[in-house]
């Protein structure tokens, strides 16, 4: 089983609706990520938080919000999404934001009608 | 520039047959780090392991073995005796020193391995 949990596993959305994916882990890493992941593609970064802040935002649209409660918690925040967005959502943690292995969840698969 | 290049899109074997997967890099910085990750059709990457730019032992891990060669920025992952559970995609990735865990992904190899 992975460290790191995300809910739901699966969501499906219309574009005008509003939501909340969400992570947590708690092997006191201090760096969490957002990654995007389409199908037969790899995962592509969206965003860092270190040490509860954001580090990196990988120019993402604004309809992507991204929420770091606190050093376990990890929330992305969805509106107005379109149907190109629907995606594995994939969120990772790792023990500071210097290289260290990433350790990823099982994923949100999200879809968008 | 930065990139990973996976140039086996797919590959299918035979259980119990050794299977090598490629990965070449280019980088311009003397400090970096080199990952394998397998995603099964679950969904989860799952971390196999990470080399620094420092370290050019090759590493066995039961039956994986990586060997990573600078004069040829390669990184490649083998796999003996394979199993129908090696079944997944595999991806090979890179972090610059400086970077915040982000991984620059290969586009993945597809590894099918039929009983």
């Amino acid at each position: 089983d992975t460290e790191v949990t995300q809910t739901p596993k699966h969501l499906v959305m219309g574009m005008t609706n509003k939501k909340s994916l969400k992570c947590e882990q708690h092997m006191g890493h201090r760096a969490m990520y957002w990654y995007k992941q389409k199908a037969k593609k790899p995962p592509e970064l969206m965003f860092v938080y270190s040490y509860e802040k954001l580090s990196i935002n990988e120019s993402v649209p604004s309809r992507f919000s991204p929420e770091c409660p606190n050093s376990s918690l990890l929330n992305l925040h969805l509106h107005a999404l379109q149907p190109e967005d629907s995606a594995l959502y994939l969120c990772a943690s790792s023990q500071d934001p210097t290289n260290s292995p990433l350790h990823f969840g099982n994923g949100t698969r999200l879809t968008v009608t | 520039a930065q990139k990973v290049t996976q140039a086996q899109t797919e590959i299918s074997v035979v259980e119990k047959e050794d299977v090598t997967l490629d990965c070449v890099y280019e980088t311009r910085d003397t400090t970096y780090y080199l990952f394998w990750y397998k995603q099964p059709p679950s969904g989860e990457l799952v971390f196999l392991i990470r080399r620094n730019s420092f370290d050019e032992q090759n590493e066995i891990s039961g039956r994986y073995s990586w060997n990573f060669q600078k004069s040829t920025s390669s990184f490649n992952f083998t796999i003996t005796a394979s199993q129908v559970v090696d079944s997944a995609v595999y991806f090979c990735a890179l972090s610059e020193g400086r970077s915040q865990g982000n991984l620059i992904f290969g586009k993945g190899t597809k590894l099918s391995v039929k009983p």
